[in-house]
């Protein structure tokens, strides 16, 4: 049972450019949003998070948009660098829950 | 800036045998958890730890699995009676608050890679 889902296993984007990662959810009791990047051999880290009562949320390159009626999230980073190249997890939290139910990751790849 | 310090990074046990898993959330947190990763699947919520005791627990969470807070600063998980299935990445994370409640996110530690044989 996924409820939240990344359905790009994989993102190659140029340096640069704006790379634009995905998630889904199905949990209409989820009310806060997380963005996670994550380094091999390392912990994710916190990246950027959103309230449900908001749309839209930045933070210097990263911007995340939600549409609750769609249950869709997306994190844009721009520009792209190096640096960015990491696997990127979409969390999600609500109804009184303490944990975060996570997506699979995306493997956001930025090419020179 | 703040860490949370697992240890071992990386940790074999025989099948059957029990484990303890170590961290040490930062300082000031009041909620602690600890997450798995099996290899290749998502990140998963094993239970989370709250005024010294448990706060809530998934599913995953069963009789084999328990926490400790032994000294204020430790935060261990244990894990009896080990399987081969329960071999996994172990995040601990910490918060000031739940996220969405007064905290943006958790921190999470390293990791502690889990290898049964």
């Amino acid at each position: 049972d996924q409820q939240v889902k990344q359905n790009s296993p994989s993102l190659s984007v140029q340096e640069g450019r704006i790379s634009i990662l995905n998630c889904d959810y199905t949990n209409s009791m989820f009310d806060y949003f997380l963005w996670y990047k994550k380094y091999p051999a390392e912990g994710p880290t916190f990246l950027i998070s959103i309230s449900s009562i908001k749309d839209k949320n930045e933070d210097g390159r990263f911007t995340v948009f939600l549409n609750k009626s769609a249950k869709h999230l997306s994190l844009h980073i721009v520009p792209s660098q190096p640096g960015d190249s990491a696997v990127y997890f979409c969390a999600a939290i609500g109804g009184g829950a303490d944990g975060l139910t996570f997506g699979k990751g995306t493997h956001l790849i930025i090419q020179p | 800036e703040p860490e949370v310090t697992q240890t071992p990074s990386h940790q074999v046990t025989q099948m059957g045998q029990e484990v303890i898993l170590r961290c040490v959330p930062i300082s000031n947190h009041l909620y602690f958890y600890w997450y798995r990763q099996i290899l290749g699947q998502k990140v998963e919520f094993l239970v989370s730890f709250y005024n010294n005791e448990i706060s809530e627990k998934s599913e995953i969470f069963d009789d084999q699995f328990s926490v400790e807070r032994p000294d204020g600063s430790n935060f261990t998980l244990k894990i009896r009676s080990t399987k081969l299935e329960d071999s996994a990445m172990y995040f601990c994370a910490s918060s000031e608050a739940l996220p969405g409640q007064g905290a943006y996110g958790y921190t999470f530690g390293s990791g502690t890679r889990l290898t049964i044989v």
